[in-house]
């Protein structure tokens, strides 16, 4: 099954401190993207970060960073100096090209909170 | 910058009705997309759309789920006898298609929060 995971739950940081949130994923597709999407309590989906499987650069915006490992399919999100508007819950996302449109999988979620 | 819209933002509906929820994708997108997140869960693909039909689809999307493009701008998604178990967040997602743009990205709608009483 091509699947999308994130092992953690919930997760916590102090504000101003970095945290990493992890994803693995499943794929036999050569070409695919990965992003990280951010939905606050309003439920609206906010795309936070986006890396292309074939560059091998991690993607970084802002205080937002990836630590992409194909050969692991793994694909982890750092987040530094956290601010308490970064709380929400966080999904890890695959793409892949089917037939001339994408399918998205998306994993379960982590949930972020920012102590003050 | 464009983006994708969805109306109602939250629609309650009795048990057996009807619903349709719309959206208005990215007005030179190519593929449409319906996703449903019930509370607390993932979010799951429902169905794509090109070319005034349906792509793929996946096993949530039985017979009691249709999707339309009536016009030029909005994409549709009717439950036509809606379930207490359709409660649940649905997004609308757009792209431009493999050929056009960045095609390795879906832009998604804020979501309509479907209540089923």
């Amino acid at each position: 099954a091509q699947t999308v995971t994130q092992s953690q739950p919930e997760m916590s940081v102090q504000e101003a401190e970095t945290v990493t949130l992890s994803c693995t994923y499943d794929t036999s597709e050569s070409d695919y993207y990965l992003f990280w999407y951010k939905q606050p309590p309003s439920r609206q989906m906010i795309l936070v970060i986006r890396q292309e499987a074939y560059k091998q650069q991690n993607a970084t915006e802002n205080r937002f960073s990836v630590n992409f490992q194909k050969a692991a399919k793994s694909f982890s999100l750092k987040i530094s100096d956290s601010q308490l508007g970064d709380a929400a819950m966080y999904f890890c996302a695959r793409l892949i090209n089917s037939g001339g449109y994408q399918k998205v999988t998306f994993g379960t979620g982590t949930k972020l909170q920012v102590i003050p | 910058e464009p983006e994708v819209t969805q109306t109602p933002s939250h629609q309650v509906t009795q048990m057996g009705q009807e619903v349709i929820l719309r959206c208005v994708p990215i007005s030179n997108h190519l593929y449409f997309y319906w996703y449903r997140q019930i509370l607390g869960q993932k979010v799951e693909f429902l169905v794509s759309f090109y070319n005034n039909e349906i792509s793929e689809k996946s096993e949530i999307f039985d017979d009691q789920f249709s999707v339309e493009r009536p016009d030029g701008s909005n994409f549709t998604l009717k439950i036509r006898s809606t379930k207490l178990e359709d409660s649940a967040m649905y997004f609308c997602a757009s792209s431009v298609g493999i050929l056009q743009g960045n095609p390795y990205e879906q832009y998604f709608g804020p979501g309509t929060r479907l209540t089923v009483t």
